[in-house]
């Protein structure tokens, strides 16, 4: 079945520098790519996404493209805040209806 | 605010109890989907029901039951509970079930700690 395997945590940066955490996937066919984040005592919500090969997912100041060459979609920061310290999540749809990576977790420090 | 909302916040129980967690989707969402999320286990989907009807199963143990209301809100009840079974339970809500153009909405979660 469909599957992501995403960078192990945690990463640690300081404030403005560029972030990239790698996520890749195994996958039937082209199915949409998600980046869910999950900041401290909150549940998880919806970063951005990507429909289709080539797309670029873009929110807050995050990018990631849907690349099937090499069927990956990191996500990636130019300039990272302390306010963006969380747990980042790649996920695409499989035999359920979300299958989620096992998480990165950024902290930033000022 | 994601509009989805979870009942109790935090719940502290005995091995061998049984308790239930509500889920209230958001307003016009028809699907439900229940997680566990635990420190060794990452994020485990548990079970999903669309306007009623359960759509989709996954790592959900026979201790752990769950159903959506007419009014569309969703219990998943846990029994015979285990020190294994303290997480975070999430719920989340979508409009329908393609997840390809509707995203989950997800709760804050209710922690459950199984003393």
């Amino acid at each position: 079945g469909n599957s992501v395997t995403q960078m192990e945590g945690p990463v640690t940066l300081s404030e403005e520098a560029f972030l990239t955490i790698n996520c890749t996937y195994t996958a039937t066919g082209y199915p949409s790519l998600f980046w869910y984040v999950q900041y401290p005592g909150e549940g998880l919500q919806l970063l951005l996404k990507a429909t289709k090969a080539d797309d670029k997912g873009s929110n807050k100041g995050f990018e990631a493209t849907y690349r099937k060459e090499t069927t990956s979609f990191h996500l990636e920061k130019g300039s990272v805040q302390v306010s963006d310290s969380a747990v980042y999540f790649c996920a695409l749809p499989g035999n359920t209806p979300l299958v989620f990576g096992k998480g990165t977790r950024l902290s930033v420090i000022a | 605010d994601s509009g989805v909302t979870q009942t109790p916040k935090h719940l502290i129980t005995a091995t061998g109890q049984r308790v239930t967690l509500r889920c209230s989707p958001r307003s016009g969402d028809l699907s439900v989907y229940w997680y566990q999320q635990s420190l060794d286990q990452g994020l485990q989907f548990l079970i999903q029901y669309y306007n009623g009807e359960e759509r989709a199963k996954g790592n959900i143990l026979e201790r752990f039951s769950a159903q959506q209301f007419p009014d569309l809100h969703s219990e998943l009840n846990l029994s015979s509970l285990e020190l294994g079974d303290s997480a975070l339970y999430f719920c989340a809500s979508s409009v329908d079930s393609d997840l390809k153009y509707n995203e989950q909405f997800f709760g804050p979660g209710t922690r459950l700690t199984v003393l």
